[in-house]
């Protein structure tokens, strides 16, 4: 039974380019989080998507943006590199979103630096 | 403003001495309470959660968590600690109506052979 995996899981960019992120949930898992965690920080977060639609969304500016897949994988895409993006992105599955105690299964992440 | 606090950036302890990780919050209503633990270069693995029913909730790998509302804290405990237990603790919280988890700044226990 595959848990969530991520990809890729190191990516490079520069300032003011754009970095698409994967997600596959856990086998079974419908619901998608997406999560920042800054060095030395909890992780902050960024949205939620549910049925293909975003649920709910953190305090992040629209340069960050996702989407969901039919077969409930998910994309989260950032515009315009800031130096400040740099960071850990989590993504987090669970089963519905009515269940707000269900607990959340994480990938390991995809290190993101800006240059 | 609702938040969730760990006081303590690290905990060191000695091998089968008992652990404590502390955390805070401070919310209305009745707060959804989880722990997570972190795994250099892994992502997080939750550990227990507390929704309601009784104040000490027991976990994975030997943890247990006290919930005591009018202190307003979710400490993490363990009686006997591992090398192995040697990671980063993060408390988090879901506020009633959020979907999302708003996980404290992180807590690096540290078992000393």
């Amino acid at each position: 039974d595959a848990g969530v995996t991520q990809s890729p899981t190191h990516l490079i960019k520069t300032r003011g380019q754009q970095v698409t992120l994967r997600c596959s949930p856990k086998s079974g898992h419908d619901t998608v989080s997406w999560y920042q965690q800054a060095l030395g920080q909890g992780p902050q977060f960024i949205f939620q998507y549910y049925e293909e639609e975003e649920r709910q969304r953190g305090n992040f500016p629209d340069r960050f943006s996702g989407h969901q897949f039919p077969n409930y994988s998910s994309e989260l895409n950032v515009n315009a590199l800031l130096l400040g993006d740099s960071a850990l992105y989590l993504c987090a599955s669970s089963l519905g979103d009515r269940d707000f105690n269900e607990k959340l299964f994480f990938g390991s992440g995809t290190q993101l630096s800006v240059l | 403003a609702q938040s969730v606090a760990q006081p303590e950036d690290q905990v060191n302890v000695a091998e089968g001495n008992p652990l404590t990780v502390k955390c805070t919050y401070s919310v209305s209503g009745n707060p959804y309470l989880f722990w997570y633990v972190q795994y250099p270069n892994r992502g997080l693995q939750f550990l227990l959660k507390y929704i309601t029913g009784d104040n000490l909730v027991k976990g994975s790998y030997g943890f247990e968590a006290e919930f005591n509302k009018s202190q307003t804290s979710f400490h993490l405990k363990k009686p006997s600690a591992l090398v192995s237990d040697s990671a980063l603790y993060f408390c988090a919280v879901r506020f009633t109506g959020r979907r999302a988890l708003t996980f404290g700044s992180g807590t690096r226990l540290q078992v000393q052979p």
